[in-house]
């Protein structure tokens, strides 16, 4: 399968815990998204890269969450102190070129904060 | 900053037409997207627009107005597969490109 890949699909943690996913994009594709989607809602913009650079990040999002992509390849997505609030399906998605083109999406990484 | 508006839900019936309607508004346009998103699955892409006027692709229409700020995904021939949330999305390109998402319209087809 080379389409994206996220890991794990589903995780709970309790309340004040760290969780990390990671995400595969399709190994051409330059550009790489993270994406918060709730129940009912549509994908909420979190962060994106070009290659290893992260060129944009939500000002929704607060310093507990971080995103790096080291080698341009892969993407992992901390976040650091859950809280209940948190709990969302954790959506990765990848692009070749400037951003004009298609955004293939990973299933997604489900988190539930207890 | 950037807002996207569609309808919540609508419902339909197995072999009719229905079209769901977007508008938007942003500082900087660069292209709309419509995907499709079946209950507790990833998007998958439907269609894209720059330029203003329809793009057919099989029994799915993607109508754009730029002027207006308004787009519209037209599905023909419906079946109960269609059953999905349909989102709209703008690809804002303000700074760098990227794509901002509407709640999405969630339509349900019956027989």
């Amino acid at each position: 399968d080379t389409g994206v890949s996220q890991d794990p699909r589903h995780k709970i943690t309790k309340r004040g815990q760290n969780v990390t996913f990671r995400c595969d994009p399709i190994s051409e594709h330059n550009r790489l998204y993270w994406y918060r989607q709730t129940l009912g809602q549509g994908p909420e913009f979190l962060t994106y890269f070009q290659n290893e650079a992260q060129l944009e990040k939500s000002r929704l999002l607060s310093d507990r969450f971080s995103a790096e992509r080291p080698k341009g390849s892969f993407s992992t997505l901390e976040i650091q102190r859950t809280e209940q609030g948190d709990s969302a399906m954790y959506l990765c998605a990848s692009s070749l070129g400037q951003g004009a083109g298609e955004l293939f999406f990973g299933e997604g990484s489900r988190l539930t904060v207890l | 900053g950037q807002n996207i508006d569609q309808p919540t839900e609508m419902t339909a019936t197995e072999g009719a037409i229905v079209q769901i309607n977007c508008t938007y508004q942003t500082s900087g346009f660069n292209g709309l997207f419509w995907y499709q998103q079946h209950a507790g699955e990833a998007p998958t892409f439907l269609s894209y627009n720059v330029l203003d006027g329809l793009e057919e692709k099989g029994r799915f229409s993607s109508f754009l107005s730029r002027s207006k700020g308004y787009s519209y995904l037209l599905l023909k021939e419906l079946q109960m597969k269609d059953s999905a949330s349909y989102l709209c999305a703008v690809l804002f390109s303000g700074g760098y490109n990227k794509l901002i998402f509407g709640a999405g319209t969630r339509l349900a087809v019956h027989p």
